[in-house]
């Protein structure tokens, strides 16, 4: 069974860090592209940045909000993926999703699996 | 950057109908779309992806349609567990992997 746990949550103030994991299982992590999703409260979905794997690359993108505060990396040895949010502000308030390109393809990366969500609160 | 447009913002309807919500795109986003469910307290689920492939688990009552810049999510017959919010996403340009604001499909 395919599961995505994220971690790492809480509470910050702005101008803080933090740092996000997704525990991937029950598929091949090392091949799949995965990305995360953002929801603020109330709001629709934002998609934040994507890391390829590592035999495309590995390279990242980023959404223009977060471009140059956020970091995504992986670590295939322990099947894990990570945000690391820097300078936060009160905006990045959200839940924080992983969600990974597993049936699909570098041609067709529609996010076919989902995590449960973290969430991310920015407030002094 | 491609954006997304999705009509109606909020659906009401009754079990039983025929429900059809609409997802228009910016720019020709070719048949790189993609169709999730999400309801209140859950992460978002793929129903369609390729503008018309039901992803593996989804009812036949869910199908979409369309190409280029003009899609359709239907569900033949609404069922009580239907009622949620449903997002397009668009996967042919990217970054960014835009998605629309959501439809809300609520019971009448």
């Amino acid at each position: 069974e395919v599961q995505l746990v994220e971690s790492g949550g809480g509470l910050v103030k702005p101008g803080g860090s933090l740092r996000l994991s997704c525990a991937a299982s029950g598929f091949t992590f090392f091949t799949a592209w995965v990305n995360w999703v953002r929801q603020a409260p109330g709001k629709g979905l934002e998609w934040v940045g994507r890391i390829k794997s590592k035999t495309s690359g590995a390279t990242t993108d980023y959404a223009a909000p977060v471009k140059g505060r956020f970091i995504i990396s992986r670590d295939d040895s322990k099947n894990t993926l990570y945000l690391q949010m820097n300078s936060l502000k009160t905006e990045d308030t959200a839940v924080y999703y992983c969600a990974a390109v597993i049936t699909g393809t570098p041609a067709d990366p529609y996010f076919d699996y989902w995590g449960q969500g973290t969430l991310v609160t920015v407030s002094s | 950057e491609i954006v997304m447009t999705q009509s109606p913002a909020t659906l009401s309807m009754s079990p039983g109908e025929r429900a059809t919500l609409s997802c228009r795109a910016s720019q020709s986003v070719s048949s790189n779309l993609a169709w999730y469910q999400q309801k209140a307290g859950q992460p978002p689920r793929l129903l369609i992806y390729g503008a018309s492939t039901r992803a593996t688990g989804i009812p036949a009552r869910f199908s979409g349609s369309g190409s280029g810049t003009e899609f359709t999510l239907t569900i033949s017959s609404l069922q009580s567990e239907d009622f949620a919010v449903y997002y397009c996403q668009q996967y042919n340009n990217w970054p960014p992997y835009s998605f629309g604001q959501g439809t809300k499909l609520e019971i009448k």
